[in-house]
């Protein structure tokens, strides 16, 4: 099985940029595994933030957007928020359902 | 509004079995595969398994191929999950998924609260 690898954790100063990225063992991530990124708040049920690499649903703020980055997928956060601070896990699709990465603990601090 | 509301967690021995299952409303159930995603404490996230919306096709983790059987009733708008020959390493918060629009693997779009499984004797 593929394995989807997250950075652990990632600091980043409120309003500052921040890029979070998803690699898979089996080669450059492409928009055929369909991307999808979660969010998941302390205590609380996870999230769907970005879906087939870039696409958005109605609640995801406008500060996140996702792309292909250097052979992985990425989820940037442009003006980070204190109620950014969360573990944020990429979801990469192979043939059938997909493998979830490790996640990344992001701290805005 | 979609809600999914998952049931039947709770504390089994190592070998035993729960049925899970996930009432849905609020959306046209067997319009969309649904997924279950487990998360031990103070784990990641671990896809389980997923079923197609009409329930014609099913995929397993391999670590749960043999032991978990999902199914769905379209007529009452559930998905269940069998577990069965339960080990420590299952416990965990079971979570209930719609899937994304056009999505067959049943990827997360929505998730339900979860129901807590512990396995330990």
């Amino acid at each position: 099985q593929a394995v989807v690898t997250q950075e652990p954790s990632v600091t980043v100063s409120p309003g500052g940029t921040v890029t979070l990225t998803c690699g898979s063992s089996t080669g450059p991530v492409t928009s055929g595994h369909y991307p999808y990124w979660f969010q998941q708040k302390p205590g609380q049920v996870p999230r769907t933030l970005i879906y087939d690499t870039y696409k958005k649903h109605s609640w995801t703020p406008a500060r996140f957007s996702g792309s292909l980055l250097g052979g992985k997928a990425a989820l940037t956060l442009s003006g980070a928020q204190p109620e950014d601070e969360a573990d944020y896990y990429c979801l990469l699709s192979y043939v059938g359902p997909g493998v979830f990465g490790g996640g990344t603990r992001l701290t805005v601090l | 509004e979609v809600q999914l509301l998952e049931s039947g967690g709770g504390l089994v021995q190592p070998g035993g079995s729960l049925r899970l299952s996930c009432a849905a409303s609020g959306f046209t159930f067997n319009n969309y595969a649904m997924s279950w995603v487990r998360q031990a404490p103070g784990k990641g996230l671990q896809w389980v398994s997923s079923i197609t919306a009409s329930g014609g096709s099913t995929w397993y983790a391999d670590s749960m191929k043999g032991r978990f059987t999902v199914s769905r009733d379209n007529s009452e708008s559930t998905l269940n999950l069998q577990v069965n020959s339960l080990r420590a390493e299952d416990t965990a918060v079971y979570y209930c998924a719609k899937g994304e629009p056009g999505n067959s693997y049943g990827a997360p779009q929505i998730w339900g609260q979860g129901t807590l499984v512990t396995v330990s004797s």
